[in-house]
């Protein structure tokens, strides 16, 4: 049982384009959502976050949609740039019972962004 | 401030044998996790500790196990190994804030089992 999807293991795009990363999640327990970018043979570093109680969180060129409704979540960087390559993990956690250090991960987005 | 780090970062088994890995958190860092990632299963939540407890424990088979040391650093144990059991392990460490889920990442344990 996968409660959180990244249906598109890959997504190529443009230099100075827009990536889009979605993420869908079945748990309506989750109330926090974050995103790690890892690049390979180094671990996954965090990228930017959102809580429930929001439904857009900007940082810099990446911002971070949440619908609720649809238990949807993607990730948008803009401009793109090469440096960005890279697989992309949608995260969740839920704060009730204070279990919110244990992240149930998606698969992950390889990202390519072509020069 | 040093990052997450982890010991061995390779390491080749043979099935049977047992595996001990190594983690130091982030200084004042308290909880440790650690994650199983293979490339059919992305990663796997194993156990968490805070304050050589363990607090949160996922969906793996006892020959999987951990523990914690008073100065927070962590080692996870894996006996009998299976040839499944080839993955990277990460280990992350957090702050003990029950606001955020964000965690901090060591570059992981590559382990081999022949």
């Amino acid at each position: 049982d996968q409660q959180v999807k990244q249906n598109s293991p890959s997504l190529s795009v443009q230099e100075g384009r827009i990536s889009i990363l979605n993420c869908d999640y079945t748990n309506s327990m989750f109330d926090y959502f974050l995103w790690y970018k890892k690049y390979p043979a180094e671990g996954p570093t965090f990228l930017i976050s959102i809580s429930s109680i929001k439904d857009k969180n900007e940082d810099g060129r990446f911002t971070v949609f949440l619908n609720k409704s649809a238990k949807h979540l993607s990730l948008h960087i803009v401009p793109s740039q090469p440096g960005d390559s890279a697989v992309y993990f949608c995260a969740a956690s839920t704060s009730s019972g204070g279990s919110n250090y244990k992240l149930t991960f998606g698969k992950g987005t390889l990202l390519t962004v072509n020069p | 401030k040093a990052g997450v780090t982890q010991t061995p970062r390779y390491l080749i088994k043979t099935r049977g044998q047992q595996v001990t890995l190594s983690c130091s958190p982030i200084s004042g860092h308290r909880s440790v996790s650690w994650y199983q990632q293979t490339p059919g299963q992305g990663l796997q939540f194993l156990f968490e500790y805070f304050s050589e407890t363990q607090r949160n424990k996922g969906n793996f088979p006892g020959r999987f196990s951990g523990r914690q040391f008073s100065n927070s650093r962590s080692e996870m144990n894996v006996s009998t190994l299976e040839l499944g059991d080839s993955a990277l392990y990460l280990c992350a460490s957090s702050l003990n804030t029950y606001s955020t889920g964000e965690l901090f990442f060591g570059e992981g344990s590559r382990l081999t089992v022949l």
